[in-house]
């Protein structure tokens, strides 16, 4: 069964601090997919990253960057210099290599504080 | 704007009722989710359509009934509503196989079963 974890219920830091998120996943297929997606307080989903098992490859996109590490199954999302807008919760998501079996973890509520 | 609405917004009913949840996509992605989110468990898959007229299970099926009569549309209907079924549905649209596409997520539905 897939399962995801994200032990960091909820998390506060200061505007401009760094963040990280953890997420860590279980599945015992060898294709995959993980995402992240940030749900921000007007209640919509927004989707920000996914990553094929097969590419380890670290990403970054503006503020954001994301670590995949297979040896340890984490796909971390961390937000450089964070803002006040980027208060959300953020939920990382699992998927088959059919893209139809989605796992979400239970999410992580960041609140950056001015 | 990937053009997926789900109606109604918000909804009341009682304990018994039939109620049926719509989502409708612009699009003519091939695949449809119906999701629910509960404080602590994140969201979770009821169904899921890889087209018109193919449906399948998710996590949390019982209960919920699907139909995909045609591409566009894809109703949730709860045969007859249980508190534990108060929730937020969230409806997602998915273009094709997970390999490069993006799930986009509705505004959601905010159900209360009385």
């Amino acid at each position: 069964a897939q399962k995801v974890t994200q032990a960091q219920t909820e998390i506060s830091v200061v505007e401009k601090e760094d963040v990280t998120l953890d997420c860590v996943y279980e599945t015992r297929d060898t294709t995959y997919y993980l995402f992240w997606y940030k749900q921000p307080p007007s209640g919509e989903l927004v989707f920000l990253i996914r990553r094929n098992s097969f590419d380890e490859q670290n990403e970054i996109s503006g503020r954001y960057s994301w670590n995949f590490q297979k040896s340890t199954s984490s796909f971390n999302f961390t937000i450089t210099a964070s803002q006040v807008v980027d208060s959300a919760v953020y939920f990382c998501a699992l998927s088959d290599n059919y893209g139809q079996n989605f796992v979400f973890g239970p999410g992580t509520r960041l609140s950056v504080l001015p | 704007d990937a053009g997926i609405t789900q109606s109604p917004r918000y909804k009341i009913t009682e304990t018994g009722r039939q109620v049926t949840l719509m989502c409708h996509q612009t699009w003519s992605h091939s695949y449809m989710f119906w999701y629910r989110q509960d404080l602590g468990h994140g969201l979770r898959l009821i169904y899921y359509s890889a087209a018109a007229d193919i449906t399948d299970k998710g996590e949390v099926p019982d209960g919920y009934v699907v139909s995909r009569s045609k591409t566009e549309n894809f109703p949730l209907t709860l045969e007859s509503a249980t508190r534990s079924q108060t929730s937020v549905y969230f409806c997602a649209i998915q273009e094709g196989r997970a390999s490069t596409d993006t799930q986009y997520f509705g505004p959601g539905t905010r159900l209360t079963v009385l």
